[in-house]
């Protein structure tokens, strides 16, 4: 089974804090994704990458940065943590190729920004 | 840009009965859609997928439906379980595009 494990399942930063979210899996997939999920608005795309040391901008990449420094680590960066950041962040991973198909998610990392 | 949206926010089904989600997407060149269940606290899980030259897929006690007239997909769960109770999302994505685009999720909540 595929198995996307993600650093922590609960954060509280205060504003201005630099978070580190980091993902892992183990399928020796290509493609990481990370999104963030808030209530009504479904799943948005941070950023993703196709490759190590690899990275491309989703839909919604301000405020956020990314590392992709091993094949099997994706790590999202706030630099300076907002209040409008709380959030869900879930991290995915897929096989290799464009447009490659299922994506596996991680259990979420729930992070509250005071 | 394109939009995934589901048509019943949440849906409250008899243990037993069958259940059916619906998705409406807006970008008549997506070739692939997923459905997705989210438990309470954990990340989606992939339930099951098809592609634009389908339109019926099946899978164990769920089946996916895709009128591609109408932009329309749906998510059929036959004999619905207490463990079924979850969030059930929708997501389609264009491989010109290379995105996948996710609706916002309905509730499904199955009564004992």
């Amino acid at each position: 089974d595929v198995k996307v494990t993600q650093s922590s399942r609960y954060l509280v930063k205060r504003t201005g804090e630099k978070v580190f979210l980091e993902c892992v899996q183990d399928m020796d997939h290509e493609n990481m994704f990370w999104y963030r999920q808030d209530p009504g608005l479904g799943l948005r795309l941070i950023y993703f990458s196709y490759d190590v040391k690899m990275k491309e901008k989703g839909d919604i990449p301000e405020g956020y940065s990314v590392s992709r420094e091993k094949k099997e680590r994706f790590s999202l960066i706030l630099e300076s943590a907002s209040t409008n950041q709380t959030s869900m962040y879930l991290c995915a991973s897929s096989p290799p190729g464009p447009g490659a198909d299922t994506q596996y998610f991680g259990p979420g990392t729930r992070l509250t920004v005071l | 840009g394109e939009s995934v949206g589901l048509h019943l926010p949440t849906l409250s089904v008899q243990e037993g009965d069958n259940s059916i989600i619906n998705c409406a997407y807006s970008n008549s060149a997506s070739d692939y859609f997923i459905w997705y269940k989210q438990e309470s606290g954990k990340g989606p899980q992939f339930i099951i997928d098809i592609r634009s030259n389908m339109d019926k897929r099946q899978g164990q006690r769920v089946t996916v439906l895709l009128n591609k007239t109408v932009k329309h997909l749906s998510l059929q769960i036959a004999a619905t379980q207490p463990g079924d109770s979850a969030v059930y999302f929708c997501a389609e994505m264009s491989y010109n595009f290379n995105k996948f685009y996710f609706g916002s999720g309905t509730k499904l909540n199955v009564k004992p």
